[in-house]
């Protein structure tokens, strides 16, 4: 049972173009969702993250949304670069049933060409 | 800073034995939790540790047991070991107070591979 789904397992833009990374949840209990980074041979890292009682959150280039109705958020990055090539992975976890258990999607890898 | 440290990086085993994996916490972080990346997948939670407690577990069988000591690292152990078991092992850390600011900082992984 999926319960975080990132559907597109890969994206392709130009460097200066936004990305547009999705990411949809099933369980109704998830209040905190968070966006991981990850590069080959390394951990994930964290980019952003945004709670339930939010519709956006935005840092720099990164721009996360959420849409409780639809159980769907999205990560935006404006200006794409190519430095930003690398998986991503949505995260949620039902922090208000206390605990703290990420529950990842499968992966998204962006590629940004020059 | 030292983040998460993780060891060993890469490991070989044996299908049936046993193997321990180690991780000591970013600085300040008293949580430690554990997840398997499958080849391909998004990383999967094994348990967490809070105060030297399994404070949660997900669905692993019972050979997968963990330890956290008084200085906060942590210890996952792997007994009797199977080809599915092969995988990314990686180590979180965090803070409960900022987790919802700086989210929970991972390891490196280590690189198990059981032949």
């Amino acid at each position: 049972d999926q319960q975080v789904k990132q559907n597109s397992p890969s994206l392709s833009v130009q460097e200066g173009r936004i990305s547009i990374l999705n990411c949809d949840y099933t369980n109704s209990m998830f209040d905190y969702f968070l966006w991981y980074k990850k590069y080959p041979a390394e951990g994930p890292t964290f980019l952003i993250s945004i709670s339930s009682i939010k519709d956006k959150n935005e840092d720099g280039r990164f721009t996360v949304f959420l849409n409780k109705s639809a159980k769907h958020l999205s990560l935006h990055i404006v200006p794409s670069q190519p430095g930003d090539s690398a998986v991503y992975f949505c995260a949620a976890s039902a922090r208000s049933s206390n605990t703290g258990k990420l529950i990842f999607g499968q992966g998204t890898t962006l590629q940004v060409k020059p | 800073d030292a983040g998460v440290t993780q060891s060993p990086t890469h490991l070989i085993k044996t299908r049936g034995q046993q193997v321990t994996l180690r991780c000591s916490p970013k600085s300040g972080h008293d949580t430690v939790s554990w997840y398997q990346q499958a080849l391909g997948q998004g990383p999967q939670f094994i348990f967490q540790y809070y105060e030297e407690e399994e404070r949660q577990r997900g669905n692993f069988p019972d050979r997968f047991s963990g330890h956290q000591f008084p200085n906060y690292s942590s210890e996952l152990n792997v007994n009797a070991l199977l080809l599915g078991d092969s995988a990314l092992y990686l180590c979180a850390s965090s803070y409960p107070k900022t987790e919802t600011i700086y989210g929970y900082t991972f390891g490196s992984g280590t690189r198990l591979t059981v032949v």
